[in-house]
């Protein structure tokens, strides 16, 4: 069953623009990752944040996690054409990789 | 970084034939690896999770007979899809974590299977 829920489902944005992802989750997690798809292709790991975590940086990705709210975001700044992609956020329950994934959200960064 | 290889990338097969789709990690050795199937435009549904050296644990309402789960090594896992039906079309993904406890996945580039 799935556990994240991401909006908006899609997103459309300018270059240069930043781009704010959510997640929301249901159960306890022992962390939750953020993960991009490009079409037809496999995932790449973004960014892990720790339930003791509330804020994270990588380059131009930043994600917070609010515990209570159950909730996550994923912020892209500066974003480029490349950025293209779906981005999934997954919820690990236990830390042992067991991971279920939202529902992704589709962003399209237009040159 | 780690990387997963997955091959064939793509496979068109006929109805009633078996696919094997593999999995395996370059360079490091996986002890866990898991098997994603992806619907259009969907989230990754995870179908299983393979142990080296044991079976598999499938996921509620994967049929076991129907995907079969092999990790022989440290370094490969397959998934056989047998007797193929077109509603077994789909996009297939695994993935390994380095360690037990290694919270981070890797993934291979996945397989897109279409059954005629």
């Amino acid at each position: 069953s799935q556990q994240g829920e991401e909006d908006p489902q899609a997103l459309s944005i300018q270059e240069g623009e930043n781009a704010t992802m959510n997640c929301s989750y249901k159960t306890s997690i022992n962390n939750l990752q953020w993960y991009r798809q490009n079409s037809g292709r496999g995932l790449v790991h973004l960014i892990l944040i720790r339930s003791n975590e509330r804020e994270k940086h990588s380059g131009r990705l930043r994600v917070t996690l609010d515990t209570s709210k159950k909730s996550s975001s994923l912020l892209i700044t500066a974003s480029r054409a490349a950025d293209t992609a779906s981005y999934f956020c997954a919820t690990d329950p236990s830390g042992y990789s067991t991971l279920t994934f939202g529902k992704g959200t589709m962003l399209l960064v237009s040159p | 970084g780690a990387v997963v290889s997955q091959h064939p990338s793509r496979v068109i097969c006929k109805s009633g034939t078996s696919v094997k789709i593999e999995c395996r990690s370059l360079d490091f050795q996986a002890t866990t690896m898991f098997w994603y199937r992806q619907f259009p435009k969907q989230s990754l549904m995870l179908m299983a999770t393979s142990n080296e050296g044991s079976k598999a644990t499938y996921e509620q309402g994967v049929e076991k007979d129907k995907f079969l789960i092999n990790h022989a090594s440290l370094t490969l896992s397959t998934l056989t899809v047998t007797s193929a039906h077109p509603e077994d079309s789909s996009f297939y993904i695994c993935s390994a974590s380095w360690q037990l406890t290694n919270e981070k996945l890797f993934f291979g580039s996945g397989t897109q299977l279409s059954v005629l």
